[in-house]
């Protein structure tokens, strides 16, 4: 079975940019979870999509959005890049949506913003 | 605040004694716990987890145990073996979430010397 899929892999943007990442859960899985992992701030939640609809979001600005397509895959939106948006972004997928389903992570989208 | 804490940035140990990484953690809400393994340039894999219900829990080399009334979960790995080498996040989810978002653990490094 192949595992989470994100592209790109490696992103280079200017400020005031906006980007568009993508991630391809595992076959039949139908939660995506989106996470920055940043050296500061460490891995923190950005947001879940299950069914095609935002089931949680963390505390980020609203520079930050996603979707999900009706065959489970995602995509993240970051509008009017900053320098600090340069992290390390993870989708992880999981059979359904609850806290006894593992996540399974891609291999994520290093993003530098210059 | 940070929830989830991983008060070792990193841990040396010898090929074949015990490895311990542990996890100190503030929400009481939180009731599923997750140990996750992360090699450079690859997402986190999942380990071992752990439901608030149990104070332990056993897969092969990895032993998880949970003490709530000191809201401390630690990772037990015996023997250790080189290729266990990588950074270990601990995460925790709450039911009242209704979802899949973890909050992580900053991470801590080990170090298996042959």
């Amino acid at each position: 079975k192949a595992g989470v899929t994100q592209t790109p892999r490696y992103l280079i943007k200017t400020r005031g940019q906006q980007v568009t990442l993508s991630c391809s859960p595992i076959s039949g899985h139908r939660s995506v979870s989106w996470y920055q992992q940043t050296p500061g701030q460490g891995l923190q939640f950005l947001f879940e999509y299950f069914s095609e609809t935002q089931r949680n979001k963390g505390n980020f600005p609203g520079r930050f959005s996603g979707r999900q397509f009706s065959n489970s895959r995602s995509e993240m939106n970051v509008s009017t890049l900053e320098l600090g948006d340069s992290a390390l972004y993870l989708c992880a997928s999981s059979q359904t949506s609850g806290t006894s389903y593992e996540q399974y992570f891609g291999p994520g989208t290093r993003l530098t913003v210059t | 605040d940070q929830q989830v804490k991983q008060n070792s940035p990193s841990l040396s140990v010898q090929e074949g004694r015990i490895s311990i990484l542990n996890c100190d953690y503030t929400n009481s809400m939180f009731d599923y716990f997750l140990w996750y393994k992360k090699y450079p340039a690859e997402g986190p894999t999942f380990l071992i987890s752990i439901s608030s219900i149990k104070d332990k829990n056993e897969d092969g080399r990895f032993t998880v145990f949970l003490n709530k009334s000191a809201k401390h979960l630690s990772l037990h790995i015996v023997p250790s073996q080189p290729g266990d080498s990588a950074v270990y996040f601990c995460a925790a989810s709450a039911l009242y979430n209704a979802g899949n978002m973890l909050t992580f653990g900053g991470g801590t490094r080990l170090m298996v010397k042959p």
